[in-house]
């Protein structure tokens, strides 16, 4: 696709419940992220995949978090047990190379609000 | 730790006024420093990148400038569609993610 494409856009959970976030990133990039954003922070990072090899999980912030790449391309993070403190924003990033060249391309996230 | 810092949080600007967002840093060993624009309920939107002190990068209303401890982001004579929050983020190095400060939320008033 022209863009990293993030779904749902917006996930409301009760409190318990898992979600499941997918990003398609773009067609071809081999390195993906995944970035936690809280209202008024910056993104954190949370876990990173170069082609379907996870090679760095040390941004998850708990063992309820889990993603996976399984065929190199759309990502899928998975949350289980949703807390409150999980609610913020989901952003998906690719990037073409696997070298640190630094430029990614973000997806429009998605909203996690759990209640 | 690596640390990056933003200020100020927030900047309220009228058109035409020029002013600087900072981005102060403190890593052992940068790679790169990148700029991104976020506009509400958006993902971030890449910039700029600066790899050595004495870089400078420009783009349209915006100039982006490196130190060894700081980059500065100027704008000179914004105009509204210039309000978003800017960010900065920090590559340390190998298949590190990029780490980024908390943004400056910028608002110009026509």
């Amino acid at each position: 696709g022209a863009g990293v494409s993030q779904s749902p856009r917006y996930k409301v959970a009760k409190r318990g419940q898992d979600v499941a976030l997918r990003c398609d990133p773009i067609s071809g990039h081999v390195s993906l992220f995944w970035y936690q954003q809280a209202l008024g922070q910056g993104p954190e990072f949370l876990t990173y995949f170069q082609n379907e090899a996870q090679l760095d999980k040390s941004g998850l912030p708990s063992d309820r978090f889990f993603a996976e790449r399984p065929e190199g391309s759309v990502s899928t993070l998975k949350i289980q047990r949703t807390q409150q403190e999980d609610s913020a924003v989901y952003l998906c990033a690719s990037r073409s190379g696997t070298r640190d060249t630094g430029e990614l391309f973000f997806g429009e996230g998605s909203r996690l609000t759990v209640l | 730790e690596d640390q990056v810092t933003q200020s100020p949080e927030a900047l309220r600007l009228q058109e035409g006024e020029s002013s600087s967002l900072n981005c102060s840093y403190t890593v052992s060993g940068l790679r790169g420093l990148f700029w991104y624009r976020q506009d509400p309920g958006k993902g971030p939107e890449f910039l700029f990148t600066l790899y050595s002190a004495g870089e400078e990068k420009e783009k349209e209303r915006l100039k982006a400038t490196l130190t060894k401890k700081e980059s500065f982001l100027h704008i000179t004579a914004p105009k509204p569609e210039d309000s978003a929050t800017y960010l900065c983020a920090v590559l340390v190095g190998g298949n590190t993610p990029l780490v980024f400060g908390k943004g400056t939320r910028l608002s110009v008033i026509a």
